[in-house]
């Protein structure tokens, strides 16, 4: 089985300031974990993605996160937020089995201050 | 725009009703999902389907069904809604149907009055 916990379902940063998102997944086989970014009133947009290989995964938009074993952990940064970067953030996990469906955290909440 | 298209983009309806929510995966895309986002249980997946045939099934109710058509594109049926249905109903679709990128579209907001 598999599951996702998001700590902290708001996150208040300010603009220029470092953005931290936990996520911390189970996983019984070996995890392809997500992140994707929802925008008010839209669909889910893929931030970045980990499958296989480098630890350290770049995404758009200036978001990065590293996967890390040891920790269950996969959390989401990006050095300087911008206020564009306002939005709900999704955790997701799926396993390497015949099916691609994603189990989703509860998301975080980033609220960017002036 | 991720290609990936829902109709209809709201849809209103009475409790007992039955509605009929439909997805247009990418161009080249085999595979469609259904999740249903709401406030109390977040974004829970629904079914898959891979080039017609059902592949995963999630926490999908028996008075909710879908299927898959040979032009690729799926429908969502659900039917018997109660108000506890109110959510949004997103697709997406990806290529091969594994641990592929999915891309979503812009969701069907199904309110139940």
């Amino acid at each position: 089985a598999q599951s996702v916990t998001q700590l902290g379902s708001h996150v208040s940063v300010s603009e220029g300031a470092l953005v931290l998102l936990r996520c911390n997944y189970s996983s019984s086989v070996p995890p392809y974990l997500f992140w994707y970014v929802q925008y008010p009133n839209q669909g889910l947009q893929l931030l970045l993605k980990y499958t296989t290989g480098a630890t350290l995964v770049k995404g758009i938009n200036g978001f990065e996160a590293e996967f890390k074993k040891s920790e269950t952990s996969f959390h989401l940064t990006k050095p300087s937020a911008h206020m564009s970067d306002a939005a709900e953030y999704f955790c997701a996990v799926t396993g390497s089995g015949n099916t691609g469906k994603l189990i989703f955290g509860q998301g975080t909440t980033l609220q960017v201050k002036p | 725009d991720s290609g990936v298209t829902q109709t209809p983009k709201h849809l209103i309806t009475a409790t007992g009703q039955r509605v009929t929510l439909r997805c247009s995966p990418r161009s080249g895309d085999l595979s469609v999902y259904w999740y249903q986002q709401s406030l109390d249980q977040g974004l829970q997946f629904l079914i898959q389907y891979y080039n017609g045939e059902e592949r995963a099934k999630g926490n999908i109710l028996e008075r909710f069904s879908a299927q898959q058509f040979p032009d690729l594109h799926s429908e969502l049926n659900l039917s018997s809604l109660e108000l506890g249905d109110s959510a949004l109903y997103f697709c997406a679709s990806s290529v091969s149907g594994k641990a592929d990128t999915q891309y979503f579209g812009p969701g069907t907001r199904l309110t139940v009055l």
